[in-house]
């Protein structure tokens, strides 16, 4: 079955615990990207990748980074968590950028920092 | 900046009545629109593409329009269900690889 794998789908950690939320996608994509979704604010972008070894900040990209060693593979790491960054994070592929191209979303990942 | 707004936070409608959402944008041309259906806590799912050229588009119970002259899309449910509800998102794609979203419409059908 085709689809974005996002795990965990809950985490709950405390300020400066470095995390990894993984993300993986078994459709070859070439473009993956990160999104945060807040009440009121919508999905807001992270970072994204357009290909392997290939990635560039979105539009709120502080106090994250991103890797894109492997194709199908495309963690979001906090290095030191901080509580603004509670939020509800999807990962999203498509087979390429483009106007074209709609996104595939994961499940989601519910992180909660105290 | 490019911006994306949908017309109401919430819409209730009765079940068999049509739904129709609003999507506007400033800012940007874009050759295409997409639309997607979120349900609570779960990603966005992928429902329309329309293009530029297409005026309208449809997909079952499903009907978008778009008028790049008005820089504005509208999203129709025919025959609405309770299933229908849930929360409905806009998208464009940006000349700067990314992807663009309104903040959403939470549509309830009610029965």
């Amino acid at each position: 079955e085709a689809q974005v794998t996002q795990n965990p789908r809950y985490l709950i950690t405390v300020t400066g615990k470095k995390l990894t939320v993984t993300c993986s996608q078994n459709m070859n994509h070439e473009y993956m990207s990160w999104y945060r979704q807040d009440p009121g604010l919508g999905l807001r972008q992270i970072y994204y990748s357009m290909n392997v070894e290939v990635t560039d900040k979105g539009d709120v990209p502080e106090g994250y980074k991103v890797s894109r060693k492997e194709k199908r593979n495309f963690p979001l790491i906090l290095e030191s968590p901080s509580p603004n960054q509670t939020s509800l994070y999807f990962c999203a592929s498509s087979i390429r950028a483009g106007q074209n191209s709609p996104l595939h979303f994961g499940n989601g990942t519910r992180l909660t920092v105290t | 900046s490019q911006k994306i707004e949908q017309n109401s936070e919430a819409l209730n409608i009765q079940e068999g009545k049509t739904a129709t959402l609003t999507c506007n944008y400033t800012n940007y041309s874009p050759a295409y629109l997409q639309w997607y259906r979120q349900d609570p806590g779960r990603g966005p799912v992928f429902l329309l593409l329309i293009r530029e050229n297409e005026k309208e588009k449809r997909k079952e119970r499903l009907k978008v329009t778009f008028d790049t002259t008005l820089k504005q899309s509208l999203f129709h449910i025919t025959a609405s269900q309770p299933a229908d509800s849930a929360t409905y998102l806009c998208a464009l794609f940006s000349g700067t690889y990314k992807y663009i979203f309104g903040t959403g419409t939470r549509l309830k059908v009610l029965a």
